[in-house]
């Protein structure tokens, strides 16, 4: 069964550096999404995105986001100046919607952590 | 906005018996589509079942099943012969329907229900 693949599974990161989360959407998916997930609290909606744009974000997905996908397979999510507060569990997720038939399939998710 | 509440933090049940996990929600909406996500240790995401408002008759996926009482704004998932597998955080989802524009597809979660299912 195909699968989103999220790399990579742990990010351990300092405060203030650059990170890029890496996911390989379902090959004929058109609608990417990211979700994070603060150890113990719901998940939450960062950024939905298709045809090469973003078509929503969240409060939470700032400046200091972006999203990308670079070429036909990858789908990146770019935190620039990372902060305490953004280590969470983040989700790809993609779907293909036809006729109505809307069902996200999330990847196993990359722990990030920020010292 | 659409709010998304599961009232029961915690649940435990006895292997092979039936459990049910409450959820309710609240949307202005009348076209849309509820989820339950199971979570296990791994944290991976994995759909358990999917409902659209629009049919009355509740899904059914193998043990798992829902009570979607629309005029209620509830949506309980019912899980019968309990596996020890099934031990995982339940989250319930709300997605708006087509008429959302660009929040189609998009997720609201609920706080989650940690499932305990004892041997």
């Amino acid at each position: 069964e195909p699968e989103v693949t999220q790399t990579p599974s742990h990010q351990v990161t300092q405060m203030g550096q650059e990170v890029i989360l890496r996911c390989v959407p379902i090959s004929n998916h058109l609608y990417f999404y990211w979700y994070r997930q603060i150890l113990g609290q719901k998940v939450e909606f960062l950024v939905s995105f298709y045809n090469n744009e973003i078509s929503e974000k969240s409060e939470i997905f700032d400046d200091q986001f972006s999203v990308e996908r670079p070429d036909g397979s990858n789908f990146t999510l770019k935190i620039r100046s990372t902060k305490l507060e953004d280590s969470a569990m983040y989700f790809c997720a993609s779907s293909h919607r036809t006729g109505g038939n809307e069902k996200l399939f999330f990847g196993s998710g990359t722990q990030l952590s920020v010292l | 906005a659409q709010t998304v509440t599961q009232s029961q933090p915690e649940m435990s049940v006895q292997e092979a018996e039936t459990v049910t996990l409450s959820c309710t929600y609240d949307t202005s909406e009348s076209n849309y589509y509820l989820f339950w996500y199971k979570q296990p240790p791994s944290r991976q995401m994995i759909l358990v079942i999917r409902q659209e408002a629009y049919k009355q008759q509740n899904a059914t996926e193998n043990r798992f099943s829902v009570n979607f009482q629309k005029a209620a704004k509830s949506f309980s998932l019912k899980i019968s012969d309990s596996q020890l597998g099934d031990t995982a955080m339940y989250f319930c989802a709300f997605m708006i329907g087509p008429a959302g524009g660009t929040s189609y597809g998009k997720l609201t979660f609920g706080q989650g229900t940690i499932l305990t299912v004892h041997p």
